[in-house]
């Protein structure tokens, strides 16, 4: 079955930068869009940005430009997000998201368990 | 930005209530709506597609229904398991944006 397996919380201090992973499995990884949402404590989802493993083509919300770089290994069959500048903004929950079909506009279908990131001196 | 709006923010009803969450948009979004459900703790799980596509292996009491900017999630008969956050997401045009969510409890 289709498991997106996230990496573990992060403590971070603030202008640092932070990488996460999302190791896919029980499905061609290079066939489906993965998209980044981000989760703030206690409040609503956000959009960050989505990466399409075969070509490396992303898309990105303009807030998280600058922000956010999506990147995929397609030998392991993991996708990552690298955050830059942490300010205690970026102290979140971070989901990856697979698609439900192999197209940009598709519904995020399956959910990695997400990353905590906490940005603290 | 594509503006969706939920409501209302917060919703309690009974055991075998029917139940009805509202999500609307700042712009015609074409029934590219989508909703997610939310257990505390956990992370979103998606329940409808497109507006009316009910997702893999979820229950027949959820449907959903809408056009242009109105949309709606229903529950035909509320369970104790269906208590969670419910969120909608447009899918019509970048950036992909989410309502504020109906946070659904038990009377």
């Amino acid at each position: 079955q289709v498991k997106l397996l996230q990496s573990g919380a992060a403590l971070v201090k603030p202008g640092a930068s932070v990488k996460m992973s999302c190791k896919a499995s029980g499905y061609t990884f290079t066939d489906y869009w993965v998209s980044w949402v981000k989760q703030s404590h206690g409040k609503s989802l956000e959009w960050i940005g989505e990466i399409y493993p075969n070509s490396g083509a992303t898309n990105f919300n303009e807030k998280f430009k600058g922000k956010a770089t999506l990147t995929v290994d397609k030998s392991t069959s993991t996708a990552y997000m690298e955050l830059s500048r942490l300010t205690s903004e970026d102290s979140a929950i971070y989901y990856c998201t697979r698609s439900r079909g192999g197209y940009s506009r598709a519904p995020f279908a399956y959910w990695g368990q997400g990353t905590l990131v906490t940005v603290s001196s | 930005d594509i503006q969706m709006t939920q409501s209302p923010s917060f919703l309690s009803a009974s055991v075998g209530e029917r139940v009805t969450l509202s999500c609307k948009a700042s712009q015609n979004i074409n029934k590219y709506l989508d909703w997610y459900q939310q257990k505390l703790g956990e992370a979103p799980k998606l329940l409808i597609y497109n507006t009316n596509n009910l997702h893999t292996g979820i229950p027949s009491r959820f449907s959903g229904s809408g056009s242009g900017t109105d949309y709606t999630l229903t529950i035909s008969s509320l369970q104790p398991e269906d208590v969670a956050t419910y969120f909608c997401l447009q899918r019509n045009s970048w950036p992909r944006t989410f309502g504020g969510g109906t946070k659904l409890e038990l009377k």
